[in-house]
């Protein structure tokens, strides 16, 4: 299916365990996103990429690794998740980082 | 300082009565892009409608308009008669100029929560 698909769509780790979330679009858009959605704070970017191979820091980074070695698949790695990770991802995706930002439908990850 | 303010954190409005939702919003930059995003409970992002910092005319896209005042620096929402569907949160962004050759993505604001009622 053609868009901006994330997996998973919930998932539940403990405190210590690396994690990878997956973000893939069909696209072809140059731009990718990572945000996080915490109560109280609206929407934060951990990382960003403006091409394969481009990435560079956000808001909120610490903690987190991306890599982004083809276009369309930007996955976001929690090293070692802590319980302050638990919070809901949005992968967003954009073809010229003006307008036309896509979202995907979000993973909720809980960290224990 | 805040980038974006949303200073109506809960609306309780009546259906098919005209709802604006406010957002103010901080730059000193001249070619920047103000977003509107609305997210039902089921929880995805929904793109509702884009004003660029030069665009003269307000932005509209069907039931939406955005009135942009750029002195002010306000960018608030308006959704004329309202539906049930409507009640959602709603998400006020800017996209501010590339630094270090790339986008920067968009800056949230925390957010209004909207309910229509019967």
């Amino acid at each position: 299916d053609a868009g901006i698909t994330q997996s998973p769509r919930y998932k539940i780790t403990e405190t210590g365990r690396q994690v990878t979330l997956m973000c893939h679009q069909t696209w072809s858009h140059s731009y990718m996103f990572w945000y996080r959605q915490d109560l109280g704070h609206g929407l934060r970017l951990i990382y960003y990429s403006a091409a394969a191979d481009i990435t560079d820091k956000g808001e909120v980074p610490d903690g987190y690794v991306v890599s982004r070695s083809k276009t369309e698949n930007f996955p976001l790695t929690l090293e070692s998740a802590t319980r302050s990770q638990t919070s809901v991802y949005f992968c967003a995706s954009s073809s010229t980082g003006v307008y036309g930002y896509t979202f995907g439908s979000g993973t909720r990850l809980t960290v224990v | 300082a805040q980038k974006i303010t949303q200073t109506q954190p809960g609306m309780f409005v009546q259906e098919k009565e005209a709802v604006t939702l406010d957002c103010t919003y901080d730059t000193s930059d001249q070619s920047y892009g103000l977003f509107w995003y609305k997210q039902p409970s089921s929880g995805e992002m929904i793109f509702l409608i884009y004003q660029g910092s030069y665009d003269e005319q307000n932005a509209t896209e069907g039931r939406y308009s955005l009135n942009f005042q750029k002195a002010r620096k306000s960018a608030n929402l308006v959704i004329s008669a309202s539906q049930l569907g409507d009640s959602a949160m709603y998400f006020c962004a800017m996209r501010e100029p590339y630094s270090g050759g790339g986008a920067d993505g968009l800056t949230f604001g925390k957010g209004t929560h909207l309910i229509i009622q019967p």
